[in-house]
């Protein structure tokens, strides 16, 4: 079954750093996502891109963050330079023509 | 802008026994509902949705929600739970009016199923 998987699952990285979290959505599919999730708290949408470009973008989607499908299979969420705030798990989705998006399994972000 | 309530946070149930999760939502416009659910160390995987027609819609593994307009209610439950049904529970909206489905979700609902 075709399935969004997203790299690493975690990640550690010290404040100020940029990161970089990789997802590869289901193959034919157009409109791709991130969302987050702070411990304890909603899954939040961050950003949605379709045809080469952001769609939407919530308000936590500052210049601190940009999406990119570099190659046609990668969709990846680069953070230039981490808060500590930014802890959280980032969960990467795709969506084909209905309305049901697909989901990884996450990459839990650390930023210490 | 919409929003979602899931007003319990933690849900402790036998096995065997019904479970019922609520959700709440308020949109300016007509909405898609969704409940998703996380397993242990798992992703998000979609339970059930409602988009139209009929107010209750069935999962395969047994649950079932209730879309209720006037109430601004899509409940969640099952009959008869099972240990395997232990995970974390979302509900979430999309607005149709928008073109990318973006989702906004509930805070979740932790269901530990005990024997």
């Amino acid at each position: 079954e075709p399935e969004v998987t997203q790299t690493p699952s975690h990640q550690v990285t010290q404040m100020g750093q940029e990161v970089i979290l990789r997802c590869v959505p289901i193959s034919n599919h157009l409109y791709f996502y991130w969302y987050r999730q702070i411990l304890g708290q909603k899954v939040e949408f961050l950003v949605s891109f379709y045809n080469n470009e952001i769609s939407e973008k919530s308000e936590i989607f500052d210049d601190q963050f940009s999406v990119e499908r570099p190659d046609g299979s990668n969709f990846t969420l680069k953070i230039r330079s981490t808060k500590l705030e930014d802890s959280a798990m980032y969960f990467c989705a795709s969506r084909g023509g209905s309305t049901e998006a697909f989901f990884g399994q996450g990459t839990r972000l650390t930023v210490v | 802008a919409q929003s979602v309530t899931q007003l319990d946070s933690q849900v402790p149930v036998f096995e065997e026994a019904p479970v019922e999760l609520r959700c709440n939502y308020s949109s300016s416009v007509s909405v898609y509902l969704f409940w998703y659910v996380q397993y242990p160390n798992q992703g998000l995987q979609l339970l059930l949705k409602y988009l139209s027609g009929s107010t209750l819609v069935k999962s395969i593994n047994g649950f079932e929600a209730e879309f209720n307009k006037s109430q601004t209610s899509f409940h969640l439950r099952k009959p008869s739970v099972h240990i395997s049904d232990t995970a974390e529970y979302f509900c979430a909206v999309s607005e149709l009016s928008a073109n990318d489905y973006k989702l906004s979700f509930g805070a979740g609902t932790t269901v530990t199923v005990r024997a």
